[in-house]
């Protein structure tokens, strides 16, 4: 079974600074995707950013990027510029590679941008 | 464009009375349906998911039942509530593999 962790519960960042969270994975799969969903205050889980396993070139959405190690079954999430609305908790999430198969989650981390 | 509606919002229900949470996906067809919980400041707990209308999978045996009456709806009910039943409830939808799109939430507290 895959499972997901996230050693950091909680972090903090002071404003238009660089944060990097951290997420590890194991897997005996070779085909896969990688997710971070962030869940402001509000509680609306949102996208951040998605990886293919397959491709080896970081993805990268504005502010977000991740840098993703496929042999260290590693996959951080750098949040750059930081800014107050990025105050929320972080979910690293994998899913398998098959049509259909349910996500797993990791237990989150609690990331508070300071002014 | 797709889009995922789940109400109530937020509801309180006193211990032993029925429940029916609901969600419904708009712009897609036979979608992969999900309904998570989660705890106050904790992670997402997978209650049941379903491939298809009729089709439910329970992850987690408990007093709370889903249904998939249409392609595009998803109910999460329970005929008697319990206080451990409280939570924070999200309906996610699925297609391929572009990730999960979650509803905006069901707050539930159970009195």
């Amino acid at each position: 079974a895959q499972t997901v962790t996230q050693s950091q519960p909680e972090m903090s960042v002071q404003e238009a600074e660089t944060v990097t969270l951290s997420c590890t994975y194991d897997t005996s799969e070779s085909n896969y995707y990688l997710f971070w969903y962030k869940q402001p205050p509000s509680r609306q889980m949102i996208l951040v950013i998605r990886q293919e396993a397959y491709k080896q070139q970081n993805a990268t959405e504005n502010r977000f990027s991740v840098n993703f190690q496929k042999a260290a079954k590693s996959f951080s999430l750098k949040i750059s510029d930081s800014q107050l609305g990025d105050t929320a908790m972080y979910f690293c999430a994998f899913m398998k590679g098959n049509y259909g198969q349910n996500f797993v989650f990791g237990p989150g981390t609690r990331l508070s941008v300071l002014p | 464009s797709q889009t995922i509606h789940q109400w109530p919002a937020t509801l309180v229900q006193p211990v032993g009375s029925p429940l029916s949470l609901e969600c419904t996906v708009e712009g897609t067809s036979n979608p992969n349906l999900y309904w998570y919980r989660q705890a106050a400041g904790r992670g997402l707990q997978l209650l049941f998911y379903s491939v298809g209308i009729g089709q439910i999978s329970s992850e987690v045996p408990q007093n709370l039942s889903a249904s998939r009456p249409q392609d595009r709806q998803f109910i999460l009910s329970s005929k008697k509530l319990l206080l451990s039943d409280s939570g924070f409830y999200l309906c996610a939808w699925s297609k391929a593999f572009a990730g999960y799109t979650f509803g905006s939430g069901t707050r539930l507290t159970v009195v």
